[in-house]
């Protein structure tokens, strides 16, 4: 079975870092474009970045370029986001995703919280 | 950029059909998915490429596209299809993945 698992969230503040992480697994994990979405509290969800199986194409959403890295491991069936230079409205549940053209699996999502 | 339009909220008498629309201009050009979030859950994908069905979600559920509208159909609504319904689309101009606002469903 397909499995996506995010960790690495926390609670950080304004202007920290953290580095997520989603481990796969069931599927073959290079073919596979990769891509994080986020969700604040109580709001809709947000894409947030995009990478292709074999890191050659990236994309970010405005609102995170500049301060978030995208990248994976194929070898360690893993995606990465680093994220720099936290603000109060990144806070919100990640997940990772895997997209065959649209969001087919899921991970429960890792909660990230940037508060002084 | 492109957005994509939702209306807040549907409701839906248990048993008959809920539609979900979302906008966009020239939606129909574009390839539409629908995703379901319950409460405290990760979204759940019930429509791809506007009108397929992933394995393990219900023929009542389906999806069309046309125009500037694209519309995600529930039919014989249950209560465990009260979530909230999100469309997603690709910006080919942009690089950028859209999400509509999302739309409450609750079943009376």
């Amino acid at each position: 079975d397909v499995q996506l698992v995010e960790s690495g969230g926390g609670l950080v503040q304004p202007g920290g870092s953290l580095r997520l992480s989603c481990a796969a697994s069931g599927f073959t994990f290079n073919t596979y474009n990769m891509q994080w979405v986020r969700q604040a509290p109580g709001k809709g969800l947000e894409w947030v970045s995009y990478i292709g199986g074999s890191s050659s194409t990236i994309h970010y959403a405005d609102s995170v370029k500049g301060r978030f890295t995208v990248s994976r491991d194929n070898a360690k069936n893993s995606l990465y986001l680093q994220m720099n230079s936290l603000r109060d409205e990144d806070t919100a549940v990640y997940y990772c995703a895997r997209d065959p053209g649209f969001f087919d699996y899921w991970g429960q999502g890792t909660q990230v919280t940037v508060s002084s | 950029s492109y957005d994509l339009t939702q209306p807040l909220s549907v409701s839906v008498a248990l048993g008959q059909t809920a539609r979900i629309t979302c906008e966009g201009n020239n939606i129909a050009s574009k390839n539409v998915h629908w995703y379901q979030q319950k409460p405290g859950q990760a979204p759940v994908l019930v429509i791809y490429r506007d009108k397929n069905r992933p394995s393990g979600i219900p023929e009542r559920f389906s999806g069309s596209n046309s125009g500037n509208t694209a519309t995600l159909t529930i039919s014989r609504a249950q209560a465990g299809d009260e979530a909230v319904y999100y469309c997603q689309v690709w910006d080919s101009i942009t690089a950028h993945v859209v999400f509509g606002g999302g739309t409450k469903l609750t079943a009376l």
